[in-house]
């Protein structure tokens, strides 16, 4: 079947601008997660969400970043006013139900800030 | 929060020989080891997990140690192949947020012919 999908794949903005990225888990996976991945650095954890139950944004830098998941399926990562050191990899990822399971990375967005 | 260290950074071997890559965590409550393989310009992919009730998982070629007690893990590759060239990351999580998963900074596996 289809596997995590991410939309736009790559973009450059200028900074100070709003980007929205958009991920599409794998239908029926009830929990959506995102992640950055700076150049050669680790995946840093930004958000999860599950179900109905309120998300873990512990891991949002700053008040800059938000994201929301409608209707327990598309979810969208919201970047304010955006600046140079936000450049990276946003990864999505989704796993078929609550638990320690199997996470399903998505392509990723390259975002570039100029 | 829990913190997660890798070694080594970087990682060279023969085709053939066996590859060991280190992981630390701080949180004891971490109960989820999960490792991630993540090709050139691929996105990362599990290749293995371990649960804090067992002390060793094997798959094939592949296999993880768990020891609690000194809070590391550690995957082992054996009969290295060029295929198995990639950058490899470990990851924790415990319980009482079970979807936030903390990962290590990364190994660059390099199998040479």
């Amino acid at each position: 079947g289809a596997g995590v999908s991410q939309s736009p794949s790559n973009k450059v903005t200028e900074k100070g601008k709003d980007v929205e990225l958009r991920c599409d888990p794998i239908s029926g996976h009830t929990a959506l997660y995102w992640y950055r991945q700076s150049l050669g650095q680790g995946l840093e954890f930004l958000i999860y969400f599950q179900g109905n139950s309120a998300p873990d944004k512990s891991g949002l830098p700053s008040d800059r970043f938000s994201a929301e998941r409608t209707g327990g399926s598309v979810s969208t990562l919201t970047i304010q006013r955006t600046q140079q050191e936000d450049s990276a990899v946003y990864l999505c990822a989704s796993s078929r139900n609550r638990g320690q399971e199997t996470q399903y990375f998505g392509p990723g967005t390259r975002l570039l800030v100029l | 929060g829990e913190n997660v260290e890798q070694h080594p950074s970087t990682l060279s071997v023969q085709e053939g020989d066996s590859a060991v890559i280190k992981c630390t965590y701080s949180d004891s409550a971490s109960n989820y080891f999960p490792w991630y393989k993540q090709e050139l310009g691929k996105r990362p992919q599990l290749i293995i997990d371990i649960r804090s009730n067992v002390g060793e998982k094997k798959d094939q070629r592949i296999a993880v140690t768990l020891n609690k007690t000194a809070k590391h893990f550690s995957l082992h590759i054996t009969e290295t192949q060029p295929e198995d060239s990639a950058v490899y990351f470990c990851a924790a999580s415990k319980g009482d947020s079970w979807g936030k998963l903390q990962f290590g900074a990364g190994t660059q596996v390099v199998v040479t012919p």
